[in-house]
């Protein structure tokens, strides 16, 4: 069955450290996106990427990085520059204008 | 730019009865707009969307919404709760552009008694 893969479920840093959740999709969809999601705040737009090899920042860009090498496969890094960044992590995928979203199961990243 | 706006955070039903979950939006022309569900602990699940033709949108789980465009309004209702509709509903919107971006509600906790 077609999808979006994250890894891993549950993930923990250390301070000063750099941390990378994968995502990874096998349905064809063009665009990828990661979301940051808190309680009581919704979902904040993080970087999206419309295409291979290009990517925006979204709405809480700083201390993050992303790449875009393949149609299938969007990592976040969480670099040390991000200085709150427990929360739950979610990558979505979507088809070209019309589609919506559809959702890995999740991130949740704990700094230690 | 396309936002919405949930209203109510928290919202407690009895099993059996109405579920009404509100979201109004603004944008300049009728967007795109959509329903997910989000279980504790996973990801988002499409319940229903909006794109265009009819403007009463069927979705999963007996959950319907309604486009009005005098209204700027997509509210969504299922007419008997049942205890697994217990989650958090997210409404989210995008516009007709090559701008494949969703804004997304804060959110309404949906608590069901039995």
């Amino acid at each position: 069955d077609g999808g979006i893969t994250q890894s891993p479920k549950y993930l923990f840093r250390k301070e000063g450290q750099n941390v990378t959740l994968s995502c990874e999709q096998n349905l064809n969809h063009d665009a990828m996106y990661w979301y940051r999601q808190d309680p009581g705040q919704g979902l904040r737009l993080i970087y999206y990427s419309q295409i291979v090899n290009d990517f925006q920042k979204g709405d809480i860009a700083e201390g993050y990085s992303v790449s875009r090498e393949k149609k299938e496969s969007f990592p976040l890094t969480v670099t040390s520059a991000q200085k709150n960044p427990t929360a739950f992590y979610l990558c979505a995928s979507s088809p070209s204008r019309g589609g919506g979203y559809t959702f890995g199961s999740g991130t949740r990243l704990t700094v230690v | 730019a396309q936002s919405v706006t949930q209203l109510g955070s928290h919202v407690s039903v009895s099993e059996g009865a109405l579920v009404l979950l509100r979201c109004n939006y603004s944008s300049s022309v009728p967007p795109y707009l959509f329903w997910y569900v989000q279980y504790p602990n996973q990801g988002l699940q499409l319940l229903l969307k909006y794109t265009t033709g009819a403007t009463l949108v069927k979705g999963i789980n007996g959950f319907e919404a309604e486009f009005k465009k005098s209204e700027t309004s997509f509210h969504l209702t299922k007419p008997s709760a049942h205890m697994s509709d217990a989650a958090e509903y997210f409404c989210a919107v995008r516009g007709r552009s090559n701008d494949y971006k969703l804004s997304f509600g804060a959110g309404t906790t949906v608590t069901v008694r039995a």
